[in-house]
């Protein structure tokens, strides 16, 4: 069974802050996919970023990084210099190329954490 | 280009009673996919379609059924609401339906049952 783990229920920082939110996930399969979404007050969940089991290289997107880490099952994400427009809720999840169900085969279901919520105070 | 948009984008029903929620994706993709998100949680997958076929369905109760039409636009089904049936329903297209797949979301209907 897929399951991912954000410990971090809520973070709290001041503006210019580095901020890691953490990510720990469980799957049998050995191809498979992780995501960071994040979620504003609107509700809408926006695309962050996509690694594939097969990539560990870091990534690096402005002031955000990610570290993908095998070894630990982790898949971190950081803020650097945080911003008041950071604050959101943050999501990490995990797809396998194909997840079998009792009910039979579900290709590309996402399987989320809890959410971290992030406010970055000015 | 137009995002996933979803209809109506607020809801109140009181229990017992039947709901429709509609989707429409990007242009170009084929899959839609429901996720409930419960006040404070993670969302939970409901169903995927691809080219107007369930693909998966998750851990819920059969009172929750969809269909894809061949514009690719989907509508999401609970018949006999309960109570905790209030959420917000998140719907997700892609370009295919595999697990590399980027699913873009759309910003939700938000479903009260009183």
């Amino acid at each position: 069974a897929q399951k991912v783990t954000q410990a971090q229920t809520e973070i709290s920082v001041v503006e210019k802050e580095d901020v890691t939110l953490d990510c720990v996930y469980e799957t049998r399969d050995t191809t498979y996919y992780l995501f960071w979404y994040k979620q504003p007050p609107s509700g809408e969940l926006v695309f962050l970023i996509r690694r594939n089991s097969f990539d560990e290289q870091n990534e690096i997107s402005g002031r955000y990084s990610w570290n993908f880490q095998k070894s630990t099952s982790s898949f971190n994400f950081t803020i650097t210099a945080s911003q008041v427009v950071d604050s959101a809720v943050y999501f990490c999840a995990l797809s396998e190329e194909k997840f079998r169900s009792a009910g039979g085969t579900s290709y590309g279901k996402l399987t989320f954490g809890q959410g971290t919520i992030l406010t970055v105070h000015p | 280009d137009a995002g996933v948009t979803q209809s109506p984008t607020h809801l109140i029903k009181t229990r017992g009673q039947h709901v429709t929620l509609r989707c429409s994706p990007i242009s170009g993709h084929k899959s839609v996919s429901w996720y409930q998100q419960v006040l404070g949680q993670g969302p939970q997958f409901i169903f995927q379609y691809y080219e107007k076929e369930e693909r998966g369905r998750g851990n819920f109760p059969d009172r929750f059924s969809a269909r894809q039409f061949p514009n690719y636009s989907s509508e999401l089904n609970v018949n006999a609401l309960l109570l905790g049936d209030s959420a917000l329903y998140l719907c997700a297209s892609s370009l295919g339906d595999r697990g590399h797949d980027i699913q873009y979301f759309g910003a939700g209907t938000r479903l009260s049952v009183l």
